[in-house]
C-alpha cells in the first residue's frame, strides 16, 4: 500500500488569509481525489485530478497535481470560518483497476479559520 | 436521492455485546465500502464490495468483523464481541464504478 503525507497536520488561520497545503508521496498515483470532512459528518468529495500537472479550481480553491502525479497541492485564497475542516487528500494505485485497495488516504490536515 | 444513510449515527454498547452498523448506499451504485475512521490511523478500509459481492476483506481486523450485503440497497457491518479498542467513527460509502465516493454521515461506536 503506498502511502500519503499530508502537510501540515493541523493549521488555523485568521479569516481572509490565503493557505497551502501538501500531499506527499515517492509513489506514482493514476488520480487522486481530495475531500472535505466536517465535525460530524463524512468526507465530501471536492475534486478529482488526473493529469500530470493538471490544475483545478472551486471557487476560492485551487488544486494542483505534480507533474510526476506524486504529489498535490491545495491552496485558499481567502481563507473563510466556512472553510473549516478537516481535509483528505486520497490517490489511486496504477494498475488497481481503480478497486478501492488501490485508493490510500492520507490522515488529513485539521483546518480551523478564525473569524 | 438522500445519499448513503447509515444508521445508528452512535452507539454506546458494553465489551462483550454484538453491534450491529447498517448502511444503505445510492442507489445505482455498484461499489459499497465499509471505512474505520481514528485520529491515530485515519481512514482504513475494511472491506469493499462490486455487485454485492465482497471483493476485499483483507482490512478487517480479525475474525470479530463481518460485513453482508445481501441486496444492492443494504449492508451491515457486525462486530462480535465487541471490544474497547473497537471504539471509532465508521464510515460507509458508495460509488459509481471508481468515481469518488459518496460517505455517509457515520456511526460513532463507543465500546465500554
Amino acid at each position: 500500500t503506498q502511502l500519503l503525507e499530508q502537510s501540515p497536520q493541523f493549521l488555523s488561520i485568521q479569516e481572509g488569509e490565503n493557505l497551502t497545503v501538501y500531499c506527499n508521496s515517492s509513489s506514482v498515483f493514476s488520480s487522486l481525489q481530495w475531500y472535505r470532512q466536517e465535525p460530524g459528518e463524512g468526507p465530501v468529495l471536492l475534486v478529482t485530478v488526473v493529469t500530470g500537472g493538471e490544475v483545478k479550481k472551486l471557487k476560492r480553491l485551487t488544486f494542483q497535481f505534480g507533474d510526476a502525479r506524486k504529489d498535490s497541492s491545495l491552496h485558499i485564497t481567502a481563507a473563510q470560518p466556512g472553510d473549516t475542516g478537516l481535509y483528505l487528500c486520497a490517490g489511486m494505485e496504477p494498475g488497481s483497476g481503480g478497486g478501492a485497495d488501490g485508493l490510500t488516504f492520507g490522515k488529513g490536515t485539521h483546518l480551523i479559520i478564525q473569524p | 436521492d438522500a445519499g448513503v444513510i447509515q444508521s445508528p449515527r452512535h452507539e454506546v454498547t458494553e465489551m462483550g455485546q454484538e453491534v450491529t452498523l447498517r448502511c444503505k448506499p445510492i442507489s445505482g451504485h455498484d461499489y459499497l465500502f465499509w471505512y474505520r475512521q481514528t485520529m491515530m490511523r485515519g481512514l482504513e478500509l475494511l472491506i469493499y464490495f462490486n455487485n454485492n459481492v465482497p471483493i476485499d476483506d483483507s482490512g478487517m481486523p480479525e475474525d470479530r468483523f463481518s460485513a453482508k450485503m445481501p441486496n444492492a440497497s443494504f449492508s451491515t457491518l457486525k462486530i462480535q464481541p465487541s471490544e474497547p479498542r473497537d471504539s471509532a467513527v465508521y464510515f460507509c460509502a458508495s460509488s459509481f464504478r471508481h468515481y469518488g465516493y459518496t460517505f455517509g454521515s457515520g456511526t460513532r461506536l463507543t465500546v465500554v
